[in-house]
């Protein structure tokens, strides 16, 4: 169980296009999604959190004009990044909180989208 | 504030031996701590979680991990490696019970390299 998914796994794209990477919890209901950015041969680092029904919360220095992120259901997070440059291309991951997970903040994670933006 | 720092980059290994990555924390509140592993082209699996409970933890694939408070440390350890070990790992807190509920901090990594 708690398995999250992400579509697609991987992307090119021409500069100034926009890119929808949608997160999906496949078997179970996630009040809370998070997006994150991986860099090549660094950490992970936090975008933005995501609750079903509300904005989403940036971290500072992200932009949320360009990292637009919709939590519609209980299901399903996307995040566009509208008007793609090279510099965007990067590894983004999602990861999912269980609704009954409880406050041990056992976040579920997707297999990641790699962006290239050519 | 929360911060992680895992203190090797990388670390090798011959097959059938120990594994020690190493991880000291910073947390305001009382933390959970975590240890994920990522294989190449593969998502973030959750290899074991400290959440206040037992302070010696045990993970999945033989994998373990000790709290130390007073050292502000969660070393990961096994002690016979495999192959299939061959990964790269973070060690990850969250002030549960502080206002980030949620919210990860990853260490940098620990990239575990295996010889036969």
């Amino acid at each position: 169980g708690a398995v999250v998914s992400q579509h697609p796994s991987w992307v090119i794209c021409k500069s100034g296009t926009s890119v929808k990477i949608e997160c999906r919890s496949l078997d179970f209901q996630a009040t809370t999604m998070f997006w994150y950015r991986q860099f090549p041969k660094q950490s992970l680092m936090l975008m933005a959190t995501s609750n079903e029904g509300s904005k989403a919360t940036y971290e500072q220095g992200v932009e949320k004009d360009k990292f637009l992120i919709n939590h519609a259901s209980l299901t399903l997070s996307t995040l566009t990044v509208t008007s793609a440059h090279p510099e965007d291309s990067s590894f983004y991951i999602c990861s999912a909180v269980s609704l009954a997970g409880g406050p041990t903040d056992t976040q579920y994670f997707g297999p990641g989208t790699r962006l290239t933006v050519l | 504030a929360q911060s992680v720092t895992q203190l090797d980059s990388h670390v090798s290994v011959s097959e059938g031996t120990p594994v020690l990555l190493r991880c000291n924390y910073s947390s305001s509140y009382s933390p959970s701590l975590f240890w994920y592993v990522q294989h190449p082209n593969k998502g973030l699996q959750l290899l074991l979680k400290y959440t206040s409970a037992a302070t010696l933890v045990k993970g999945i694939n033989g994998f373990e991990a000790e709290f130390k408070k007073s050292e502000t440390s969660f070393h990961l350890t096994k002690p016979s490696a495999h192959m299939s070990d061959a990964a790269e790992y973070f060690c990850v807190v969250s002030d549960a019970g502080g206002t980030s509920y949620g919210k990860l901090t990853f260490g940098q990594g620990t990239i575990l390299t295996v010889h036969p």
